[in-house]
């Protein structure tokens, strides 16, 4: 089985700062790392996710993750946000060897204040 | 456009009165999940179907229904709800492996008087 832990529940930042939503991950087997984002009332979208090969990912909207093995964490940042960045925050795992299910931790939400 | 469209998007209903949300996709995705969203658990998945006429239990099944007898629908069926079933409900879909992108409705709203 695996498990996700969000650190933060919630992370107030001024426009244009830096920052970092922290996930750590357990697993026993190998795992496929995601993070999704949920803006006001809608349904999650996938922000970037790390498969394999550079453990630097890329994804929409300015967002990076690493993926740290040793460390069994896949932190997000980005380097400046924006207030349309408000949203919450899913980190998200799955089994390399199982269907397409993910094990959510319970989220960030990221507050962005002018 | 691709897309997961569940109906209805809010409900309010009473104690013990059957309902079904309805989850269709159009990206012609063999799998396909339901979560529900509860503040300060984030999402947890109650079934998911790996194919037409399989379906197997998430995390939190009790007092839910599934079924998949089309591809495209995956409608979620609440016997008999209960307030401890209000929630935020998401339905998704993917290709099925394990790196895919799973994509999400809009969510459904479900109050149980």
């Amino acid at each position: 089985a695996q498990s996700v832990t969000q650190l933060d529940s919630q992370v107030p930042v001024f426009e244009e700062a830096p920052v970092e939503l922290r996930c750590n991950y357990s697993s026993s087997v190998s795992v496929y790392l995601f993070w999704y984002v949920q803006y006001p009332n809608q349904g999650l979208q996938l922000l970037l996710k790390y498969l394999s090969g550079s453990t630097l990912v890329k994804g929409i909207n300015g967002f990076e993750a690493e993926f740290n093995k040793s460390q069994t964490s896949f932190h997000l940042r980005k380097p400046s946000v924006h207030i349309s960045d408000t949203a919450e925050y899913f980190c998200a795992v799955s089994a390399h060897s199982g269907y397409s299910t993910l094990t959510f931790g319970k989220g960030t939400m990221l507050l962005v204040s002018p | 456009e691709a897309q997961v469209t569940q109906n209805p998007r809010y409900l309010i209903t009473v104690t013990g009165k059957k309902l079904t949300v309805t989850c269709s996709q159009n990206m012609n995705h063999e799998y396909m999940s339901w979560y529900r969203q509860d503040p300060g658990l984030g999402l947890r998945q109650i079934y998911y179907s790996m194919n037409v006429e399989v379906t197997d239990k998430g995390d939190v099944p009790e007092g839910y229904k599934v079924s998949r007898k089309e591809k495209r629908n995956f409608p979620l069926i609440l016997e008999s709800p209960s307030p401890n079933q209000t929630s935020l409900y998401f339905c998704a879909s993917s290709a099925g492996l394990a790196s895919a992108t799973q994509y999400f409705g809009p969510g459904t709203r479900l109050t149980v008087l």
